[in-house]
């Protein structure tokens, strides 16, 4: 099966500029997933989506950070505007669900660098 | 509140060694448990996940780990290390009320020729 598709792989902007990333998860995946994971750090989770009902954002920073999945399907996370501090990967997952059980299947994540 | 710690964050073995990363949880239930390896520029892959069936778990690439809850540990370990093993590993413990993951800071392993 295809696995979790992620653009841009890399994007380079400087501090102020907006940036945007997609995301596309596992065909009939209806959990998706956005995190942050700075260099030497584990992932941080930003925002949890349920279908296209927002389940967690209590760690997106909300003046800054915004994210939407049309349709339950593909997501795309917004950073307006970017700071030094934003530079990190960005990695998206999806699962079947949200059971502990359910194994989460992450993206090869875009490489974010704010100069 | 749930939480894993991931004792060494560099390990080096020479190829053809075992491997033994190791990783404590703090849980008030009884949690499920994740091994994810990250190779350089590649996404995280599950290696193993532990649900509360047997405490001895078997994973991809000749992987493992135990469950033992008295240690509140979850060690993961191969008995002969490949040069394809290089990579960060992650101990991740899913929270028994949202199921988010939780990550430990993660284990560079590096093996040498």
């Amino acid at each position: 099966e295809a696995g979790v598709a992620q653009s841009p792989r890399y994007k380079i902007i400087e501090k102020r500029q907006s940036v945007a990333f997609w995301c596309n998860p596992i065909s009939g995946h209806a959990t998706l997933y956005w995190y942050q994971q700075i260099l030497g750090q584990g992932p941080k989770l930003l925002i949890q989506f349920q279908n296209n009902g927002v389940v967690d954002d209590s760690q997106l920073p909300k003046d800054r950070f915004s994210a939407e999945r049309l349709k339950g399907v593909d997501s795309t996370l917004k950073i307006q505007p970017a700071k030094l501090e934003d530079s990190a990967v960005y990695l998206c997952a999806s699962s079947l669900g949200t059971s502990g059980w359910n194994e989460q299947f992450f993206g090869p994540g875009t490489r974010l660098t704010v100069l | 509140a749930q939480s894993v710690t991931q004792l060494d964050s560099h390990v080096s073995v020479s190829e053809g060694t075992p491997v033994l990363l190791r990783c404590n949880y703090s849980s008030s239930y009884s949690p499920s448990l994740f091994w994810y390896v990250q190779h350089p520029n590649k996404g995280l892959q599950l290696l193993l996940k532990y649900t509360s069936a047997a405490t001895l778990v078997k994973g991809i690439n000749g992987f493992e780990a135990e469950f033992k809850k008295s240690e509140t540990s979850f060690h993961l370990t191969k008995p002969s290390a490949h040069m394809s093993d290089a990579a960060e590993y992650f101990c991740v413990v899913s929270d028994q009320g949202t199921y988010k993951y939780i990550f430990g800071t993660g284990t560079r392993l590096k093996v040498l020729a």
